[in-house]
């Protein structure tokens, strides 16, 4: 069974930086491409981020381009994404995602002083 | 980046009718579009690929068309288990973009 685990949010200061992490099971990591897409509170759904399976190759809106990075450790079979200089409007249900089929449960991420 | 426009954003319908759901692309997406279903507090669902394949496990009631830049998911005999946001996403270019959403509600 695939499953996705997300980790790591929380408060934190606007301008600070938080890293997330996304441990994945059920399936050959290495093989996927994976993704982070975040949902704000009440709002609609917004891609963040991908990587190519290899990690070699990554993908950002440019609402973030810069500031978040999204990395892999295919050993661990873990994604990362990175968050650099972080806005109240980062505020959001941050989601791992396999492809469009598989997504965790997510994970809160509240960037308020 | 491709704007997708879903409409209404709200809708609200009795058991047992048939609701439509439409998104507009700001261009061609070559098909590249997919139905998500979020029920409150729950991670998004998806519910079809390709505009018109049903993911596995979804019920035939549900389906998907259209083409180029126009795209519509209907729910025949609305059931109660189907209350819940419902988004399309175009997955043709980077940046993935989605639509605004239409919340299901039963009257």
């Amino acid at each position: 069974e695939v499953q996705l685990v997300e980790t790591g949010g929380g408060l934190v200061q606007p301008g600070r930086s938080l890293k997330l992490s996304c441990a994945a099971s059920g399936f050959t990591f290495s093989n996927f491409w994976m993704s982070w897409t975040r949902q704000a509170p009440g709002k609609g759904l917004e891609w963040v981020a991908s990587i190519t399976p290899s990690g070699g190759t990554t993908y950002y809106p440019d609402s973030v381009k810069g500031r978040f990075t999204i990395s892999r450790d295919n050993a661990q079979s873990t994604l990362y994404l990175q968050m650099n200089s972080l806005r109240s409007e980062d505020t959001a249900t941050y989601y791992c995602t396999r492809g469009a089929y598989y997504w965790g449960q997510g994970v809160v991420v509240t960037v308020s002083s | 980046d491709i704007q997708m426009t879903q409409s209404p954003a709200s809708l609200s319908a009795s058991l047992g009718e048939t609701v439509t759901i439409e998104c507009r692309a700001s261009e061609d997406i070559y098909n590249g579009l997919a139905w998500y279903q979020q029920k409150p507090g729950k991670s998004p669902q998806l519910l079809i690929y390709n505009v018109n394949t049903l993911h596995t496990g979804v019920p035939s009631r549900f389906s998907g068309c259209g083409s180029v830049t126009q795209y519509s998911l209907k729910i025949k005999s609305l059931q109660s288990e189907d209350v819940a946001s419902y988004f399309c996403q175009q997955y043709y270019d980077y940046p993935l973009t989605f639509g605004s959403g239409t919340k299901l509600e039963i009257k």
